[in-house]
């Protein structure tokens, strides 16, 4: 059965850091892209970042290039999102999820949402 | 960015009633198109991805067509377990992006 776990929310201050982590089971984590999205108080969904199976591949929301790190340790099935210098607007549920790639189009890749953990918490408050 | 409007953003119906939701992306996207259903406090579930290819383990009322800028996510007969908000997300091109989400609430 495929499992995700997010941990690392919390309260934290403008300006300050989190690391969030997230820990995977029941499927070859290494051979799946992971991604974190995020969803402020009532509001939609956002993708914030994606990072290949290997780790050698990143991208990132232009609301948080620069700022936030996606990284993943293949050994310990777990990923991360290192976030710095954080914003009132980063407050948000944080969902990690793992990313099913796929042919579209002849020979496009494409990629989806398969699996989605039950997000944590982080709100940026002083 | 590619955006993406869905519409209507609020649909009021019936249990058994046959619901479409529309999503319109900004440009091209060609069937690189996932839908997804988020119930209150829950995390999101895939239901449909490459436009038009179901999830498994989701009921076949579900269904999604279009390809380039227009798609449709249908439920062919509206279920309790069904009331809950939906997005569309493209992945054509970085940023992925969603639309802003449409509500089923009961009539």
């Amino acid at each position: 059965e495929v499992q995700v776990l997010e941990s690392g929310g919390g309260l934290v201050q403008p300006g300050g850091s989190l690391r969030l982590s997230c820990a995977a089971s029941g499927f070859t984590f290494s051979s799946y892209a992971m991604s974190w999205v995020r969803q402020a108080p009532g509001k939609g969904l956002e993708w914030v970042s994606v990072i290949s199976g290997g780790g050698g591949t990143t991208y990132y929301a232009d609301s948080v290039e620069g700022r936030f790190t996606i990284s993943r340790d293949n050994s310990k099935n777990t990923l991360y999102l290192q976030m710095n210098s954080l914003r009132a607007e980063d407050t948000a549920v944080y969902y990690c999820a793992k990313t099913v790639q796929f042919t579209y189009y002849y020979d496009s890749t494409g990629y989806y949402f398969g699996y989605w953990g039950q997000g944590t918490l982080v709100t940026v408050s002083s | 960015d590619i955006q993406m409007t869905q519409s209507p953003s609020t649909l009021s119906a019936s249990v058994g009633d046959r619901v479409t939701i529309t999503c319109r992306a900004g440009q091209s996207v060609s069937s690189c198109l996932a839908w997804y259903q988020q119930k209150a406090g829950k995390a999101p579930k895939l239901l449909i991805y490459k436009a038009s290819s179901l999830e498994s383990g989701v009921p076949s009322r579900f269904s999604g067509g279009g390809s380039g800028t227009e798609f449709t996510l249908t439920i062919s007969s509206l279920q309790p377990d069904d009331f809950a908000t939906y997005y569309c997300q493209q992945c054509s091109s970085y940023p992925w992006t969603f639309g802003q989400g449409t509500k089923v609430e009961f009539k």
